[in-house]
């Protein structure tokens, strides 16, 4: 079975800094990648997918994440961060053809003005 | 386009008290319908998920159970509620079939549930 890990349950970033929130997943077969958004009493929001192709991959709000095979991990990252980017980040694995998805405990992104 | 409701938004029920929260999904046919609870602190659980009428999968055995009267319906339901049933609960759906983008879901606004 997959898994996700999110080590990071919160990061304190300073306004316009850049940051970087950790996703490392394990599983034995090829696997589709998310990363969702989620505002605080709202529901999720897709950020990002990987599905194949290039390793890079860039979403919405000006985030960005990569897929690492090496590493099994799935990085998502920010180069300079806005206080309404204050919510809570989820990394998702699937496989291919089973379309449940498996989610990490999150990461609290808090922006410090 | 399709869209995804949950009512009520709210809600504050007794210990041992029903229950029943409601996903209807619009703009698309056959669906694959899931629940999942959030509590405080925690990450995303699937309780249910569903892929046609009246076909519910269990995800973890609990004090819930769920519903799929019509296509685009799915339902929450506990005849009492426990303590511990205090959550956020989110219903998604995606495309029915396998592989491909289909499996990103799309969540709806949740219900926060307080068992008192």
């Amino acid at each position: 079975a997959q898994s996700v890990t999110q080590l990071d349950s919160q990061v304190p970033v300073f306004e316009e800094a850049p940051v970087e929130l950790r996703c490392n997943y394990s599983s034995s077969v090829s696997v589709y990648l998310f990363w969702y958004v989620q505002y605080p009493n709202q529901g999720l929001q897709l950020l990002l997918k990987y599905l194949s192709g290039s390793t890079l991959v860039k979403g919405i709000n000006g985030f960005e994440a990569e897929f690492n095979k090496s590493q099994t991990s799935f990085h998502l990252r920010k180069p300079s961060v806005h206080i309404s980017d204050t919510a809570e980040y989820f990394c998702a694995v699937s496989l291919f053809g089973n379309e449940k998805l498996t989610f990490g405990t999150g990461t609290r992104l808090t922006i410090i003005p | 386009s399709q869209t995804i409701h949950q009512w009520p938004a709210t809600l504050v029920q007794p210990v041992g008290s029903p229950l029943s929260l409601e996903c209807t999904v619009e703009g698309t046919s056959n669906p694959n319908l899931y629940w999942y609870r959030q509590a405080a602190g925690r990450g995303l659980q699937l309780l249910f998920y569903s892929v046609g009428i009246g076909q519910i999968s269990s995800e973890v055995p609990q004090n819930l159970s769920a519903s799929r009267p019509q296509d685009r319906q799915f339902i929450l339901s506990s005849k009492k509620l426990l303590l511990s049933d205090s959550g956020f609960y989110l219903c998604a759906w995606n495309p029915g079939g396998s592989g491909g983008s289909y499996n990103e879901q799309f969540f709806g606004p949740g219900t926060r549930l307080t068992v008192l």
